[in-house]
């Protein structure tokens, strides 16, 4: 039972460069998230989404697109990396009943 | 969702009980309360929730007030292995519902 599972788990980019964060999940669960973790600093959410085929937005989306084509995977975009998106990137999957969050172990991106 | 206000920071002695206070005096009648922490830099991992009584498993309990306004996690012996940041969240869990993290508290036990 992998759970939630993120690639890559490390990531360096120059600015400008494009890429895309996968997000599988295992449970069946209908909701997935996007946070991103600067240093010292709490999780903020950047976008997710509550079923298959709709996502929303979250605190800080500006520069990030997403996709939710399949309920078990979300992926996250950045169209052009720019050195603020240096980030731990944390992918998250809940179920619609109330239950606990399960979180990846995070990718770790620097742009440079 | 209403929103939480938690101490920056706490210390505990290991093997002493750790109380983690969460205030929530705007939370509604359908949000429940959850607890997850982040040690160091790994992704949150889930410790409790409740709505309107105490809960209890086999990592923490979640003690809330009748009003439910606020709310304590209690680690009932803390080890070295406790010390991290706790959050505590308000949700309603539902559709369109997102799952918003505060700052924290950073919980230190030492020896």
């Amino acid at each position: 039972n992998a759970g939630v599972t993120q690639t890559p788990k490390f990531r360096v980019l120059k600015t400008g460069q494009s890429m895309t964060l996968l997000c599988a999940q295992d449970m069946n669960h209908e909701y997935m998230y996007w946070y991103r973790q600067d240093p010292g600093m709490g999780l903020r959410l950047i976008h997710y989404s509550v079923g298959e085929g709709t996502t929303a937005k979250g605190e800080v989306p500006d520069g990030y697109n997403v996709s939710r084509l399949k309920k078990q995977n979300f992926l996250l975009g950045l169209e052009s990396a720019a050195p603020s998106q240096t980030s731990v990137y944390f992918c998250a999957s809940l179920t619609a009943r109330a239950g606990a969050a399960f979180f990846g172990q995070g990718t770790r991106l620097t742009v440079v | 969702d209403a929103k939480t206000t938690q101490p920056t920071s706490m210390d505990c002695a290991e093997g002493r009980a750790a109380n983690l206070p969460c205030n929530h005096s705007t939370i509604s009648g359908n949000e429940y309360v959850y607890w997850y922490r982040q040690i160091h830099s790994q992704g949150p991992q889930y410790i409790i929730h409740g709505l309107k009584n105490n809960e209890t498993n086999e990592m923490a309990s979640l003690i809330i007030t009748e009003d439910r306004k606020s709310s304590t996690l209690i680690l009932p012996h803390a080890t070295l292995r406790d010390t991290a940041v706790y959050y505590c969240i308000v949700s309603r869990n539902q559709a369109g519902t997102a799952l918003i993290f505060g700052k924290g508290t950073t919980l230190s036990v030492s020896s």
